[in-house]
């Protein structure tokens, strides 16, 4: 069965400087990955996919992730942290042939001026 | 931008009680989901539905479940006699397509079981 882990349940960085959010997956098929962002007293909002197009994707907001095979990785980046970046990011897989999207843990980011 | 929307956005209800959580998705989209967050844990599963059936669901989707379309708009989780445990927050998405396209997520409702 699938599965997500995100390392890190808080994540603290100062203003400007580099994000970094960590999620390893398991899947015994190829999957699609997703990372989502969820505000305070908000649903959750897409940040980026990857759907085996480029390894390299980008998303919303200034924040990329790259696709990592040999290493079961997704992790997401954002070369420079701004205030409104504060919030809980959340990595999901979907297998191909399947519909449920299965969550990470959630990593609460927040920002440091 | 369309959006998913959901109603209420808490509920606050007695053991043992019916409950029903309201959405709509966005107009286009033909996949429907429901998902819960139970304070502090993961965001988990319970229900995809197509085409007026129930796709796929999770062992916590129990007898106490139910989804319905009961028009071209709305989609609903009734939860027939709720138990503390239900006390989450509950989040309907919908999405274009199966695997690729992303679901896309309403702001949940905070259902709260005393």
């Amino acid at each position: 069965a699938q599965s997500v882990t995100q390392l890190g349940s808080h994540v603290s960085v100062s203003e400007g400087a580099l994000v970094l959010l960590r999620c390893n997956y398991s899947s015994s098929v190829p999957p699609y990955l997703f990372w989502y962002v969820q505000y305070p007293n908000q649903g959750l909002q897409l940040l980026l996919k990857y759907t085996s197009a480029a390894t390299l994707v980008k998303g919303i907001n200034g924040f990329e992730a790259e696709f990592k095979k040999s290493e079961t990785s997704f992790h997401l980046t954002k070369p420079s942290a701004h205030m409104s970046d504060a919030a809980e990011y959340f990595c999901a897989v979907r297998v191909q042939g399947a519909q449920k999207l299965v969550f990470g843990q959630g990593t609460r980011l927040t920002i440091n001026p | 931008e369309p959006e998913v929307t959901q109603t209420p956005s808490h509920q606050v209800t007695q053991m043992g009680q019916e409950v029903i959580l309201r959405c709509v998705p966005i107009s286009n989209h033909l996949y429907f989901y429901w998902y819960r967050q139970i304070l502090g844990q993961k965001v988990e599963f319970l229900v995809s539905f197509y085409n007026n059936e129930i796709s796929e669901k999770s062992e916590i989707f129990d007898d106490q479940f139910s989804v319905e379309r009961p028009d071209g708009s709305n989609f609903t989780l009734k939860i027939r006699s709720t138990k503390l445990e239900d006390s989450a927050m509950y989040f309907c998405a919908s999405s274009e397509f199966r695997e690729q396209y992303e679901q896309y997520f309403g702001p949940g409702t905070r259902l709260t079981v005393t």
